[in-house]
């Protein structure tokens, strides 16, 4: 069965600092993708970054960064430079080729930003 | 910009009644997904639904069912509505393809069982 875990429940950062969100994952398909949403206090899930798991350059958007270690089933968030409005509810997913596109989420990291 | 509109942002109703919770995205995505998020759990798929009249058992469906009658309207059915029941709704789209299409969320709707 695939799984998707984070073991941080709750993370906090300074403003103008790097955090780093965790995510692991169990699965037996060679070809699939991994996703970090953000769900702010508004509710609406927002696609941070995704990155397939062919690929072995590890994906950017921005201030966001993943550190895709396949071997090791890892797959963490690396926020540079936070801001207020990086404050949210992190999510890592993971989806696999012939499933359509269904996710399979994590708990979820609660990420505060103190000023 | 995709659309994924859910009819209520809040819905308190009684148990044991029968609760429809509704779906309408805009952007003509073949598929649509109802998850449960409860706080610890993360999201957890309840059906999903690859085109009109179809549908897919997620990883948590007793309780409920769906119906999609339009490709744009996706509906969650709770047939006798249980407090155990009470938690965020959300309801998401994509298009067909591999899996890396990104699926696109609606806000939410929190329905309390009393």
């Amino acid at each position: 069965a695939q799984t998707v875990t984070q073991s941080q429940p709750e993370m906090s950062v300074q403003e103008a600092e790097t955090v780093t969100l965790s995510c692991t994952y169990d699965t037996s398909e060679s070809d699939y993708y991994l996703f970090w949403y953000k769900q702010p206090p508004s509710r609406q899930m927002i696609l941070v970054i995704r990155q397939e798991a062919y690929k072995q350059q590890n994906a950017t958007e921005n201030r966001f960064s993943v550190n895709f270690q396949k071997a090791a089933k890892s797959f963490s968030l690396k926020i540079s430079d936070s801001q207020l409005g990086d404050a949210a509810m992190y999510f890592c997913a993971y989806t696999w080729e012939t499933s359509g596109s269904r996710l399979t989420f994590g708990e979820g990291t609660q990420l505060t930003v103190n000023p | 910009d995709v659309k994924v509109t859910q009819s209520s942002r809040y819905l308190v109703k009684r148990t044991g009644e029968k609760v429809f919770l509704e779906c309408v995205q805009d952007m003509d995505h073949e598929n649509m997904f109802w998850y449960r998020q409860d706080p610890g759990l993360g999201l957890r798929l309840i059906y999903f639904s690859y085109d009109v009249k179809m549908k897919e058992k997620g990883d948590i469906p007793e309780g409920y069912s769906v119906s999609r009658e339009k490709k744009e309207r996706f509906s969650l059915i709770l047939e006798s509505a249980s407090t155990n029941q009470t938690s965020m709704y959300l309801c998401a789209s994509s298009l067909k393809g591999s899996g890396n299409q990104p699926q696109h969320f609606g806000d939410g709707t929190r329905l309390s069982i009393l």
